[in-house]
């Protein structure tokens, strides 16, 4: 099984400020996801990243994948409370028995003071 | 709507009392999943399906079963539920296998 380290596991920041978070791992990925998730309900897809060194926005979040496909961050500027939440990276395996199977990482707590 | 249902969304059960976990969604997505959610340790598979009649293992799936008979459900059944087995239980569809995974609203499991 593929392993997906998240760093921090918690994060809590005043409003207005910057901030990332880390997704890595040893091995590579074809792809890899980054989901939002609220209390009480299931995560939610943000975005998909398939290219080394892509860089996709959304608004405030910017999300990378590394060159070599082990990596991603998410950078969030200028943060506010309605950030707070989960987030989640998941990386689709490349190769053997576990081909297009999806590993989540441990998942990062952001919370955003006002 | 688009959506992935569970039912029930709280339960609280004693050891060894069989229980079924209900996950229906109406996108005729072919994938459907079921993971379970403990803290630090993020989501992990329990099973997988790709079709009708056709399931799979995930990454923990000691301790549970699932069928699919029909496109649209994947109930996850446990037959003999330990304290272990409390966790946060996700349902899931999806187009492809590694493909956006649309989650249910989540079953909050208590087995004391």
């Amino acid at each position: 099984t593929q392993l997906l380290e998240q760093s921090p596991q918690f994060l809590s920041i005043q409003e207005g400020e910057n901030l990332t978070v880390y997704c890595n791992s040893s091995s590579v990925f074809s792809s890899l996801q980054w989901y939002r998730q609220e209390p009480g309900e299931g995560p939610v897809l943000l975005v998909t990243v398939v290219t080394g060194g892509e860089v996709k926005k959304l608004k405030r979040l910017t999300f990378q994948f590394g060159d070599a496909r082990k990596d991603s961050s998410l950078h969030i500027t200028a943060a506010q409370p309605g950030d707070t939440g989960l987030y989640l990276c998941a990386g689709s395996s490349v190769g053997g028995t576990s081909y297009g199977k999806l590993t989540f990482g441990q998942g990062t707590i952001l919370t955003v003071h006002p | 709507e688009a959506q992935v249902t569970q039912n029930p969304r709280y339960l609280i059960t004693v050891t060894g009392k069989k229980l079924t976990v209900t996950c229906s969604q109406n996108m005729n997505h072919e994938y459907m999943s079921w993971y379970r959610q403990d803290p630090g340790l993020g989501l992990r598979q329990i099973y997988y399906s790709m079709n009708v009649e056709v399931t799979d293992k995930g990454d923990v799936p000691e301790g549970y079963k699932v069928s699919r008979k029909e496109k649209r459900n994947f109930p996850l059944i446990l037959e003999s539920p330990s304290p272990n087995q409390t966790s946060l239980y996700f349902c899931a569809s999806s187009l492809f296998l590694s493909g956006e995974q649309y989650f249910g609203p989540g079953t909050r499991l208590t087995v004391t």
